[in-house]
């Protein structure tokens, strides 16, 4: 079956440190990765997305590259701001049909000053 | 600019009543869902609609009830048999024909239980 697995968080960091925040999945066939930013109170916005192996997704600064060999997404970032701070959520899609996207737990993330 | 609409954004029901949460989208979107997110859990798939007049259950659609009568609108309510509803609910939006693109998620419709 589908199943996205992500690091436990929460994870804080201070100001212009790097990110990581791991994503590992299972998948049946040859999923789209993305991943989601929820921040307080509010819905999830597309941060980035890849639609095959070896693709790169990018913006504002977040980067994720899909893995095939390793089944992995794992989201970075070369220097956070407090701005950053949310819950980020990966996620795959179900290319079999039924067109639902399996998401992971969610990772909280806080940046301080 | 296209998206989608929840409303209202906060509700509180009353033991035993049931609640009716909306979600409009104009982004001519075939395929809408509806998830429940509790802190700590993620997201879970309660309802999904693929076309007008037809939807599935998801993992949770026990105590819930969908309808979808026009393309734009797939209003949930929230039964006196979902015993504990207190959650965060989140409406989204794709174009079928375009799964690679994601979902549009709303901005979400806190319910709380009184």
């Amino acid at each position: 079956g589908n199943s996205v697995t992500q690091m436990e968080g929460p994870v804080t960091l201070s100001e212009e440190a790097f990110l990581t925040i791991n994503c590992t999945y299972t998948a049946t066939g040859y999923p789209s990765l993305f991943w989601y930013v929820q921040y307080p109170g509010e819905g999830l916005q597309l941060l980035l997305k890849a639609t095959k192996a070896d693709d790169k997704g990018s913006n504002k600064g977040f980067e994720a590259t899909y893995r095939k060999e390793t089944t992995s997404f794992h989201l970075e970032k070369g220097s956070v701001q407090v701005s950053d701070s949310a819950v980020y959520f990966c996620a795959l899609s179900d290319q079999g049909g039924a067109n639902n996207l399996f998401f992971g737990t969610g990772t909280r993330l806080t940046v301080i000053p | 600019d296209g998206g989608i609409t929840q409303s209202p954004k906060y509700l509180f029901r009353k033991e035993g009543q049931n609640v009716t949460l909306s979600c409009e989208q104009n982004l001519n979107h075939d395929a809408m869902y509806w998830y429940r997110q509790d802190p700590g859990q993620g997201l879970r798939l309660i309802y999904y609609s693929q076309i007008v007049n037809d939807f599935q259950k998801g993992d949770i659609a026990e105590g819930y009830s969908v309808s979808r009568e026009k393309k734009e609108s797939f209003p949930l309510t929230v039964t006196s048999a979902q015993k504990n509803p207190t959650a965060f609910y989140l409406c989204a939006s794709s174009n079928d024909r375009q799964a690679n693109y994601g979902y549009t998620f709303g901005s979400g419709t806190r319910l709380t239980v009184v």
